[in-house]
């Protein structure tokens, strides 16, 4: 079965710094992996997917995410955090079956920035 | 609309009480999920509908639970006899090629 795994519960950050999200993943086959960002008492919004092609994909809010085949990871990351980015981010793969098409989402990371 | 709708957007509830959740999808997609998120927890899947092929129900935690969705468009998750264990968001999304759009969920509380 497709899994993620997000191994940290919570990450801390100054402003300014670089921050990294880590996302690890168990596919058969090709793997389809998204990030989502939860803000307090907001929906999930999309910030990028990686499908196929270049291993390095950008998304929203100045978010980048590195797919990493020999280490299946997927951890998103950003050159320079924001108070604003503070949030739960989620990560997720696309488990594709005869009968299903669904999104398995990781236990998530909340994401504190520190002014 | 231009995005997914959920209503409503706050329930409270009696235990044992029956309650029925909405979503209106993204116009087009074809695909809907309903996914239910317990306060400080992550994201659990409940049900999958693409088109009018037979939905995906292995999430569904028991038999109080069940969804109703008419072609490609409205989407109801009703829960019979609701206890306190069943207070959570309950978040829908719409998808037409796999990346998924979701509302802004119904927070469902049972008193």
């Amino acid at each position: 079965a497709q899994s993620v795994a997000q191994p940290e519960d919570q990450v801390n950050v100054a402003e300014g710094n670089p921050l990294t999200v880590k996302c690890t993943y168990s596919v058969s086959g090709n793997p389809y992996l998204f990030w989502y960002v939860q803000y307090p008492n907001r929906g999930l919004q999309f910030l990028l997917k990686y499908i196929t092609g270049d291993n390095l994909v950008k998304g929203s809010y100045g978010f980048e995410a590195e797919f990493n085949k020999s280490q299946t990871s997927f951890h998103l990351k950003k050159p320079s955090a924001l108070v604003s980015d503070s949030a739960l981010y989620f990560c997720a793969v696309r488990d594709i079956h005869y009968n299903t098409d669904k999104l398995i989402f990781g236990t998530g990371t909340r994401l504190q920035v520190f002014p | 609309g231009a995005g997914v709708s959920q209503s409503p957007s706050n329930k409270v509830t009696e235990k044992g009480k029956d309650v029925e959740l909405r979503c209106d999808p993204i116009s087009g997609h074809t695909a809907l999920y309903w996914y239910r998120q317990r306060l400080g927890q992550g994201l659990e899947f409940l049900i999958y509908f693409q088109g009018n092929s037979a939905p995906d129900k292995s999430g569904l935690p028991s038999d109080r639970f069940s969804a109703e969705r008419t072609g490609e468009s409205v989407s109801t998750l009703t829960i019979q006899r609701t206890q306190q264990e069943d207070s959570a968001v309950y978040l829908c999304a719409s998808s037409l090629a796999g990346e998924a759009f979701f509302g802004q969920g119904t927070r469902l509380t049972v008193v």
